[in-house]
């Protein structure tokens, strides 16, 4: 069974631009939770998106934004990048067995993006 | 203070020792209890889940909550180097959170052959 996949696995871009980073979840998952990660913040919740429906989002400004498909995959976009941007961005999705939010996530590789 | 706190480390220990770690969280409404292990340049994998209270074993893993402390627990025995990543706790409360998880900080794991 194929892991979550994200694309693309590393970028560079520079402040002022908007980057697309892309996620698909393991077959028959419904849920996706995207993540920011960065050595001083830690991991923090961007958003989680199910049945194409954002049903939480976490401390960020507007310029993160993120949809998801009727397949259950994700993107997410972040515009007029900042240098404090810079960041894994991690994509994980989850089962919802039965409608129960147990939070057990399965997380892909990350994209890795660096903002000069 | 974060919700959930956890000793960076790094924790060096030696092949073969038992690896101890813990986070300390302050919200009681959290139920659901998570460890997660990264290595370097990967996205984090689950290790152990644990429902409210209690004690759960799989393999060399053991996980331990006490919600009277607010005080969650790992252990590995019989550490092997391949064992050296590093180790996050993760936390959701029930109901209306989605699958939302906090995470503590993350604490570095070396295992020296």
């Amino acid at each position: 069974k194929a892991g979550v996949t994200q694309t693309p696995r590393y970028l560079i871009k520079t402040r002022g631009q908007q980057v697309t980073l892309s996620c698909s979840p393991i077959s028959g998952h419904r849920s996706v939770s995207w993540y920011q990660q960065t050595p001083g913040q830690g991991l923090q919740f961007l958003f989680e998106y199910f049945s194409e429906t954002q049903r939480n989002k976490g401390n960020f400004p507007g310029r993160f934004s993120g949809r998801q498909f009727s397949n259950s995959r994700s993107e997410m976009n972040v515009s007029t990048l900042e240098l404090g941007d810079s960041a894994l961005y991690l994509c994980a999705s989850s089962r919802n067995l039965a409608g129960v939010n147990t939070g057990e996530l399965f997380f892909g590789e990350g994209s890795r993006l660096t903002v000069l | 203070q974060k919700e959930v706190e956890q000793d960076p480390g790094p924790l060096s220990v030696p092949e073969g020792a038992i690896v101890s770690l813990n986070c300390t969280y302050s919200n009681s409404a959290f139920q659901y209890f998570m460890w997660y292990r990264q290595y370097s340049r990967k996205g984090p994998e689950l290790l152990m889940y644990t429902y409210s209270s209690g004690n759960k074993e799989d393999g060399r893993f053991t996980a331990q909550v006490d919600k009277s402390s607010k005080y969650i627990s790992l252990f590995i025995r019989d550490s092997q180097p391949s064992d050296s990543a590093t180790y996050l706790c993760a936390m959701k409360a029930p109901g209306a959170a989605g699958n939302k998880l906090t995470f503590g900080g993350g604490t570095r794991v070396l295992v020296k052959p």
